[in-house]
């Protein structure tokens, strides 16, 4: 089955600065990559996803890459503000069975 | 839309004692899933349900049980709570014929004593 590996587990940045998140996966059948950031006391919450045939997608300060030969993805957060501060999880999951596989997840926490 | 629900928010229950997590989407979704949630272990997968009738293992099925109700609810029961069973658990459902987005439901914050 599916393995996907986060990192790192914890990721404190002051406020303005830039954050990344990598995560890699072990099948090379997946083809769609989803992120989620939880908010402390609720559910998490899709917040940029790339499928296997786009390499880059950004979405204001938010953007992930795709190394699909390397079996990495990777997020990218610019301008960090304290509203950031959440648990991120990256996903893998394949077209034939639509079921992710998460990350174990990253704090990260913006300092003002 | 309320999107995903889920009951109770809380829960404290001792060694041996039942209950059952509730979760209800109005999105029409297909597929609905439960997972757990532990500090440093990221969502495990419990159940799932790809679609009315029908109902998988995931990674961490043992000592839990579910029940596809309708094409709306899917619950969660646990027969015999035990400690290790204390955690956060989440409901999600989603669209089987893509985009895969998935959407989570408040969750059940859980203590077995």
């Amino acid at each position: 089955g599916e393995n996907v590996e986060q990192h790192p587990s914890t990721l404190s940045v002051q406020e303005g600065d830039s954050a990344v998140i990598k995560c890699t996966y072990s099948d090379s059948a997946s083809n769609y990559f989803p992120w989620y950031k939880q908010e402390l006391g609720k559910g998490p919450q899709l917040i940029i996803d790339i499928r296997s045939n786009v390499g880059e997608k950004k979405d204001q300060r938010i953007a992930v890459t795709l190394n699909k030969t390397a079996k990495h993805f990777s997020l990218h957060i610019t301008e960090t503000q304290p509203e950031d501060s959440a648990v991120y999880f990256c996903a893998a999951s394949s077209g034939g069975s639509y079921i992710p596989t998460f990350g174990r997840g990253t704090s990260l926490i913006v300092h003002p | 839309n309320a999107g995903v629900t889920q009951t109770p928010k809380f829960q404290v229950l001792k060694t041996g004692q039942s209950m059952t997590l509730q979760c209800a989407q109005d999105m029409n979704h297909n597929s609905m899933y439960w997972y757990r949630q532990d500090p440093g272990m990221g969502l495990r997968l419990i159940y799932y349900s790809a679609s009315e009738g029908t109902t998988d293992k995931g990674e961490v099925p043992n000592g839990y049980n579910v029940s596809r109700l309708n094409k709306r609810e899917f619950s969660l029961r646990l027969e015999s709570a035990a400690p290790s069973q204390t955690s956060v658990y989440f409901c999600a459902s989603q669209e089987n014929h893509g985009p895969y987005e998935q959407y989570f439901g408040p969750g059940t914050r859980l203590t077995v004593t």
